[in-house]
Formats: structure tokens, C-alpha cells, sequence
């Protein structure tokens, strides 16, 4: 069935040091996907989308990769600053689903000082 | 612009009481929908809406009902509330595919307790 999933619940990084968050999903029909940042007590906030027909796409310090051959999916965040610490979830959907988002476990990010 | 807004932001309930979420949005968006969010978990879909007139059920729609009577409100009724139902819930809107959707825009969400 559908299910978007992440590899790792909790990921600790040094300030400064590159972050890599993963997410797995099992629709190889699905053809869109967000990232999304969600701090402490608020609902999430978009960060970078990819469509299927892109293998990568880069924001600022945040690059999202596409996988679709293993069905995988990453978000790299350089330079990591404490103001990343959040938990970060992918989500997937299909242009013939309409407005149906589904979302993966989460993972929450942690940079040390 | 506000955004997507939901009110109330807490409520307590007892169990078997009825009552609604709101959410409106002034962004013109088409797409809204309807996450719930347990501790330590992610979102999942309740319902979700294409445009005016037309909902859908998503991953969890047993024990609520929605509409959409206008493009920017769709409210999210709680026919009989159970303690199952204590969770946090978010709202969200977005453009359409065909106008080019970057994402979902979330309210700050509404947390229910039911007692």
C-alpha cells in the first residue's frame, strides 16, 4: 500500500557539519515530494519540493535528492545551524490525487553547539 | 494576508460531545486538508478537499465529517468526541497542480483534548 517512511527517528550533527535526513517511500506512482521543517509547537513549514521527472533541486543550503529507481529520498542541509533543530518530514503525492499529501514518520534533527 | 487560520488553538472536550474545527484561508488556494498529529508521530490525512463542493476521505476520516460550502473555509466536524481523538490538528491549503503547487501551507493548529 501507500506509505511514506523515514530510516532514522533522531539525528544529532555538529553545529557547522552537514546534515543527510532519508526518506523511503513505496508508490513508485507518486510524482511529488516535500520536505517540510516543523518546530517545536507549530505546524510545518515548507522547505524544497522535487517532481519526479528531477533528480535534484537546491534551495538555500537545503538540496533535496530523488531516487526513484530505489524509491528514496534525501534532504542535505549545509552547514547546519542551531536554528535547524526540528523534526523534518517527507511527504508524496501524485498529480492525480489532487490534494491528498501523504506524510512519513519524521525525523528530528538535533545540532549541537 | 493571514494565511491559513484555525480556531480554536485549545480545546477541551468530554467524551461524546460534538463540535467544530474551523479553518479558513485568504490565499484563493483550491486544495485543503486535514492532518491530525499524535505525540511523536507524523501527520495523517483525515479529509481533503480539490475545490468547493467536493471533500474526500484520507487516512483516518472514521469519526469526522467535512464540507467545503465556499473556497475558504472547510471546517472539520466532530460528530460524537472519543479520547482517541485527543490529538493535535492541522489545517492546510495549497494551490492546484495545474497553478503550479509548491506545497501545503499549515495552520498553527488546534489542540483537543478529549476527556
Amino acid at each position: 500500500g501507500e506509505s511514506v517512511g523515514l530510516h532514522l527517528p533522531t539525528l544529532s550533527v555538529q553545529e557547522g557539519d552537514n546534515s543527510i535526513i532519508n526518506c523511503a517511500y513505496s508508490n513508485s506512482a507518486s510524482d511529488y515530494f516535500i520536505w517540510y521543517k516543523q518546530e517545536s509547537g507549530k505546524g510545518p513549514q515548507f522547505i524544497i519540493d522535487i517532481r519526479s521527472n528531477m533528480d535534484k533541486r537546491q534551495g538555500q543550503r537545503v538540496t533535496v535528492l530523488l531516487n526513484k529507481t530505489v524509491k528514496h529520498l534525501s534532504l542535505q542541509i549545509a552547514a547546519t545551524q542551531p536554528g535547524d533543530s526540528a523534526v523534518y518530514f517527507c511527504a508524496e503525492t501524485y498529480y492525480n490525487q489532487g490534494g491528498k499529501l501523504i506524510f512519513g514518520q519524521g525525523t528530528e534533527l538535533s545540532v549541537k553547539p | 494576508n493571514a494565511g491559513v487560520t484555525q480556531t480554536p488553538k485549545f480545546q477541551v472536550l468530554k467524551t461524546g460531545q460534538s463540535m467544530t474545527l474551523q479553518c479558513a484561508q485568504d490565499m484563493n488556494h483550491e486544495y485543503m486538508s486535514w492532518y491530525r498529529q499524535d505525540p511523536g508521530m507524523g501527520l495523517r490525512l483525515i479529509h481533503y478537499s480539490v475545490g468547493a463542493g467536493i471533500t474526500d476521505q484520507g487516512e483516518v476520516p472514521n469519526g469526522y465529517n467535512v464540507s467545503r460550502s465556499t473556497t475558504e473555509d472547510f471546517p472539520l466536524r466532530l460528530l460524537s468526541a472519543a479520547p482517541s481523538q485527543t490529538s493535535v490538528y492541522f489545517c492546510a491549503s495549497s494551490y492546484s497542480m495545474r497553478r503550479g503547487r509548491r506545497g501545503y501551507t499549515f495552520g498553527s493548529g488546534t489542540r483537543l483534548t478529549v476527556v
